[in-house]
């Protein structure tokens, strides 16, 4: 595959599971992102890496939990959510995280609803 | 106030009409403005972006900013039914993080 992929597509959790949400990216990208979209509201930006390091951290309960083991691969790990956190989370990267002006390229999303 | 404002739609109009988003921010500090596209079930793709002031043209598109009235329009010519989607306005300033608009959610009708 080409570009930026998640997985699952979809998922629905209890608010006491515990999952991870996957994010790949094919570009040979330095930096990646992780962005929340709800309904009617705007993109927020929960977490960027770059070159594997967190260099932003936009104040997002410590339910969702990053982690990034190389600079193609980001995850988000998630545990005891609660039902306003049900929304599409979007995985996105991009050359460098520290060049703010590079193009960001979007994966599909993963669609979360947490019952 | 949020930094970027967005009428959110929808927005409905015939094959071939001319379309404008338009979307204002509230930050002096914002320099770089941006659109995205976004298909249903697809994440947001870069159509355009603009420096400060002035016109950008490709193809259909144009971008414009106003950076005087803190205003950033997209005009659309001989929209196409593909063009369907939302578009998502975004600025970058100084605290070098992307801020989004909530999209605009249109439609062109065959």
């Amino acid at each position: 595959e080409t570009g930026v992929t998640q997985t699952p597509r979809h998922l629905v959790m209890g608010m006491t599971n515990k999952k991870s949400l996957k994010c790949e990216q094919h570009l040979g990208h330095n930096a990646m992102y992780w962005y929340k979209q709800s309904a009617k509201k705007p993109l927020e930006l929960m977490f960027v890496y770059s070159l594997e390091e967190r260099v932003e951290n936009n104040s997002v309960p410590s339910r969702f939990s990053p982690e990034c083991p190389n600079s193609s691969h980001l995850f988000l790990h998630l545990h005891t959510l609660q039902p306003e956190d049900s929304a599409l989370y979007l995985c996105a990267s991009s050359h460098s995280g520290r060049d703010f002006t590079d193009t960001q390229y979007f994966g599909p999303g993963t669609r979360l609803t947490v019952l | 106030q949020k930094e970027v404002e967005q009428d959110p739609g929808p927005l409905s109009v015939p094959e071939g009409a001319i379309v404008s988003l338009n979307c204002t921010y509230s930050n002096s500090a914002f320099q770089y403005f941006m659109w995205y596209r976004q298909y249903s079930r697809k994440g947001p793709e870069l159509l355009m972006y603009t420096y400060s002031s002035g016109n950008k043209e490709d193809g259909r598109f144009t971008a414009q900013v106003d950076k005087s009235s803190k205003y950033i329009s997209l005009f659309i010519r001989d929209s196409q039914p593909s063009d369907s989607a939302t578009y998502l306005c975004a600025s970058l300033g100084s605290a070098r993080q992307l801020t989004f608009g909530s999209g605009t959610q249109l439609t062109v009708l065959p």
